[in-house]
C-alpha cells in the first residue's frame, strides 16, 4: 500500500443497520491514523486519534480499531441513525517532522429511514 | 464550531490574479495547517506552520506560499491563478504540530475559491 485508501467508497444502510468501513496505510513510518467525520456544507470534524497497534477507541455509537503491523483500521456504526449520514475520512500522519496528514479519499454513508 | 475562522468564505477571481486567504486557529493552537479540496480529489495537504515557523510541506505549488504572524493566525497567497485552483481550501489547526505529533487537528469553515 502506497497511499491511504478507503473501502467501500459509498454505503446506503437502512436505519438501525451496524455498518464498518476499512482505512488502508503504509505501515511503515506510522506514527498516528485519524478519523474524521464530514458533513454535506461543514468541515471535517475530529472522531478519533489512535496511535498504538491494537488501539480500540470508543464514542457512543461509533468505535475504531487500528492494527499499525499490517496497515488497517476499522471504523463501525452500531444502530445507525440519519444523522450519522457524512463522509467518513481517515489519514495517516508518518513520522519525521510536523503533522502533515494524507488523508484518503473517504466513505460516504448514507443511512435511510 | 471548531474555533477556528476563516476569511472569505467565498472568492471569485479571474485568471492571472493574486488572492490571499486567512486563518486565525483556535486560542492556544500552535499549529496552522492548509488543506486543497478539489472537486475530483481529496483533501490534500498543502503545508503546516508550527509557531511560526514552517514545519511540513505537501505538493504545494510554487505560486502558492503561505506565512504564520506573530498572533498565529496564518494566510495563503496565491498568485498567477489558474482554473483548476478552483477548489475549497481549509484551514486546521492544532495544539501540538512538532515531531509527528498525534494531536487532532480542528478545520475551519473553508473557503471556497473559483477562478473565471
Amino acid at each position: 500500500i502506497l497511499n491511504v485508501e478507503q473501502s467501500p467508497q459509498s454505503l446506503h444502510v437502512q436505519e438501525g443497520d451496524s455498518t464498518n468501513f476499512t482505512c488502508s496505510f503504509p505501515s511503515s513510518n506510522f506514527y498516528a491514523l485519524h478519523w474524521y467525520r464530514w458533513e454535506t456544507a461543514k468541515s471535517p470534524e475530529a472522531l478519533f486519534v489512535m496511535t498504538l497497534n491494537g488501539d480500540e477507541k470508543k464514542k457512543g455509537r461509533i468505535s475504531a480499531t487500528l492494527n499499525t503491523k499490517e496497515g488497517y483500521s476499522y471504523l463501525y456504526i452500531k444502530g445507525s441513525q440519519p444523522e450519522d449520514s457524512a463522509t467518513y475520512l481517515c489519514a495517516r500522519a508518518a513520522t519525521g517532522g510536523g503533522n502533515k496528514l494524507t488523508f484518503g479519499t473517504g466513505t460516504q454513508l448514507k443511512v435511510e429511514l | 464550531d471548531s474555533g477556528v475562522t476563516q476569511t472569505p468564505k467565498h472568492l471569485i477571481t479571474a485568471t492571472g490574479q493574486r488572492v490571499t486567504l486567512r486563518c486565525s486557529p483556535r486560542s492556544g493552537d500552535l499549529s496552522v495547517y492548509w488543506y486543497q479540496q478539489s472537486l475530483d480529489q481529496g483533501l490534500q495537504f498543502l503545508i503546516q506552520y508550527y509557531n511560526g515557523e514552517e514545519r511540513a510541506k505537501g505538493n504545494i505549488l510554487e505560486r502558492f506560499s503561505a506565512q504564520q504572524f506573530p498572533d498565529l493566525h496564518s494566510e495563503l497567497n496565491l498568485s498567477s491563478l489558474e482554473l483548476g485552483d478552483s477548489a475549497l481550501y481549509f484551514c486546521a489547526s492544532s495544539v501540538g504540530g512538532s515531531g509527528g505529533s498525534y494531536n487532532e487537528q480542528f478545520f475551519g469553515p473553508g473557503t471556497r475559491l473559483t477562478v473565471l
